[in-house]
């Protein structure tokens, strides 16, 4: 069974411009969801994907969007990039629906920096 | 609304000590708990959920949580620490009456723990 891949793992950007991270969820499951974790804080719910529609969403601007594929992968979306978007973007994948106590299993995460 | 405290930032210990991480919850129905921990450099991994039943619940690693209803907590523990166990380690709630089958859960700001020699 493989695990959730996460790219890249390391990027470096400038105010203004955008970025696509990308994520490969893990064997059997079927939802994706994207979360920032910042340094020295926990992660932050940004959004949720099932059945390739955004079905859940955190407290984030429309400059972040998402998507997820007919294969469960997933990218994450940042335009007009600002310094406080820097933070480790974390994927975790996971079963839709039964009793809401489904695991998550994250990605390693891709830590991006905004100069 | 749903929302999760933990309310150590950094947790020190001795190894072959007990340990506990502190985690204390809000929920405006019934509580899904669980604990994730985080190595450097790596994304987070389960150790152990509460749903229901036993208010003790065991997991990965030696680890074990209690809830306790009445004073909202769901504290972690370990009988014995190692040196391995030092990583950073979050709690995150889901409330069980959350609409749209979404379940997102909250988590907490992290603990630190530090296991010493």
């Amino acid at each position: 069974e493989t695990g959730v891949t996460q790219s890249p793992t390391h990027l470096i950007k400038t105010r203004g411009q955008q970025v696509t991270l990308r994520c490969s969820s893990q064997s059997g499951h079927n939802t994706v969801s994207w979360y920032q974790q910042a340094l020295g804080q926990g992660p932050q719910f940004i959004f949720q994907y099932y059945r390739e529609e955004e079905n859940g969403r955190g407290n984030f601007p429309p400059r972040f969007s998402g998507l997820q594929f007919p294969n469960y992968s997933s990218e994450l979306n940042v335009n007009a990039l600002e310094l406080d978007d820097s933070a480790l973007y974390l994927c975790a994948s996971s079963l839709f629906g039964g009793s809401g106590a489904n695991v998550l299993t994250f990605g390693a995460g891709s830590r991006l920096t905004v100069l | 609304a749903q929302s999760v405290a933990q309310p150590e930032d950094q947790v020190n210990v001795a190894e072959g000590n007990p340990l506990t991480v502190k985690c204390t919850y809000s929920v405006s129905g019934n509580p899904y708990l669980f604990w994730y921990v985080q190595y450097p450099n790596r994304g987070l991994q389960f150790l152990l959920k509460y749903i229901t039943g036993d208010n003790l619940v065991k997991g990965s690693y030696g680890f074990e949580a209690e809830f306790n209803k009445s004073q909202t907590s769901f504290h972690l523990k370990k009988p014995s620490a190692l040196v391995s166990d030092s990583a950073l380690y979050f709690c995150a709630v889901r409330d069980l009456h959350a609409s749209g089958g979404s379940y997102i859960p909250t988590f907490g700001r992290g603990t630190s723990l530090i296991v010493h020699p």
